[in-house]
């Protein structure tokens, strides 16, 4: 079974326009972390943002937030006020408490129009 | 620029041969990952090293081998390479030992296996 689904392959996004990215996680380790992270074309891989499975308020990081619904098995990214320089491919990922691996999903590659 | 330099930038080499990628981290952090991109498998955690110690493993194979050095730089080594092995290497480090921290990414070693 997937452990982390990413259910959007693609979004076209208008510019200044919130965008949510979709992630869910199949997990029964208590402690988690789950992260975004954002891959321009130019190929570099930047982190974005992290969530902990037991903190108690949602992450933000400037433009960015993660919607966290632990029951729900859910850590959405989302970007307000999207601009152009958002456009690239989204991963999102998860590492278990119990091995500390990282398992990332499939990504979701992001336009935005101007 | 992030603060992280891998070496080199591209490696075109044959089946069969072994290659050594290296990666020095940002100044301080004592944490470095691997990480292989591929068209077939996506984004795959192989391995983290923390303070000299392997920390996490990930789908790293057995012909893939890693090691952090006491100055904190670390070695990736292919070795029997095969077609498939043709992907973009990352590394990336952070200051402490959970992956919380901001990971910072370095620009990747673009491995051609001929």
């Amino acid at each position: 079974a997937q452990k982390i689904t990413q259910t959007q392959p693609g979004m076209f996004v208008q510019e200044k326009e919130a965008v949510t990215l979709d992630c869910t996680y199949d997990t029964s380790d208590p402690s988690y972390g789950l992260f975004w992270y954002k891959q321009p074309s130019s190929g570099e891989m930047i982190f974005l943002i992290y969530q902990g499975s037991y903190d108690q308020q949602n992450a933000t990081e400037g433009r960015y937030s993660l919607n966290f619904q632990k029951a729900r098995k859910s850590a959405n990214l989302v970007i307000s006020a999207s601009q152009l320089g958002d456009s690239a491919m989204y991963f999102c990922a998860m590492r278990e408490g119990g091995d500390d691996k990282i398992i990332f999903g499939k990504g979701t590659r992001l336009h935005i129009l101007p | 620029d992030s603060g992280v330099t891998q070496t080199p930038k591209h490696l075109i080499t044959a089946t069969g041969q072994r290659v050594t990628l290296r990666c020095s981290p940002r100044s301080g952090d004592l944490s470095v990952y691997w990480y292989q991109q591929s068209l077939d498998q996506g984004l795959q955690f192989l391995i983290q090293y923390y303070n000299g110690e392997e920390r996490a493993k990930g789908n790293i194979l057995e012909r893939f081998s890693a090691q952090q050095f006491p100055d904190l730089h670390s070695e990736l080594n292919l070795s029997s390479l095969e077609l498939g092995d043709s992907a973009l290497y990352f590394c990336a480090s952070s200051v402490g030992n959970f992956g919380e921290e901001t990971q910072y990414f370095g620009p990747g070693t673009r491995l051609l296996v001929l």
